[in-house]
């Protein structure tokens, strides 16, 4: 099974639904991610979380929530989609045991607005 | 935050050759990471030179850092068409708690 684990794989919605993506962890980490990748664009930090009750935005959390339920399980939400948010999101993870602190990333999850 | 910049965007090869990609940063950094990704997948992480390390080797893998000029480069020796992949610096900022990521190198291998 996998470490870092994002659902759905992919998912196709309409403007203006609200999508949830999870992500759940097997690792204990207590530092959890959310990041965008786009053509062209690289990686974009969305939120991060240090343990369960630390939330911080990133650089383009707008449009953008997360709660982080537990130790393992990190969701992000897209209150009303829109079509700028096609993209596809990773779900990454690191244990923060100082400065040569690595990330695990999820297999990610294809997010298509129409 | 501290974002690295890899050069080239693009690298195409023959299987056997070496690939080297470079990253350039702005600031102090604690150390700096490489990752890989395969097509459509999660990023992988490769390899992690410290500040005050200046070449790092793991297997096929040279990684070199060079604080005064804030560079870095990867490389690949007798490359495979497994090799294939985007490959990402990640440098880690002095007062930074995150790491950010650029836009990557496409590295293809041609068998």
């Amino acid at each position: 099974d996998a470490d870092v684990t994002q659902t759905p794989r992919n998912r196709i919605t309409k403007t203006g639904k609200r999508i949830m993506l999870e992500c759940s962890q097997t690792k204990g980490h207590d530092r959890m991610y959310w990041y965008r990748q786009d053509p062209g664009l690289g990686l974009r930090l969305i939120y991060y979380s240090f343990d369960v009750k630390d939330i911080n935005k990133g650089e383009i959390s707008d449009g953008y929530s997360v709660s982080r339920q537990a130790q393992a399980k990190f969701s992000l939400s897209l209150e009303s989609a829109i079509p700028n948010q096609t993209a596809l999101y990773f779900c990454a993870t690191s244990d923060g045991q100082g400065p040569g602190e690595k990330l695990f990333f999820g297999s990610g999850t294809q997010l298509s607005v129409l | 935050s501290q974002q690295g910049e890899e050069d080239p965007q693009a690298l195409s090869i023959q299987e056997g050759e070496n690939a080297t990609m470079n990253c350039s940063y702005k600031t102090s950094i604690n150390n700096l990471q490489w990752y890989r990704q395969n097509s459509g997948r999660g990023l992988v992480h490769l390899i992690l030179i410290r500040s005050n390390e200046r070449e790092k080797h793991s297997g096929r893998l040279r990684v070199t850092l060079d604080t005064s000029k804030k560079s870095s480069s990867l490389l690949i020796t007798a490359s495979r068409a497994a090799d294939t992949a985007s490959y990402f610096c990640a440098p880690k900022e002095t007062s930074g708690s995150r790491l950010t990521f650029g836009e990557g190198t496409q590295l293809t291998v041609n068998p």
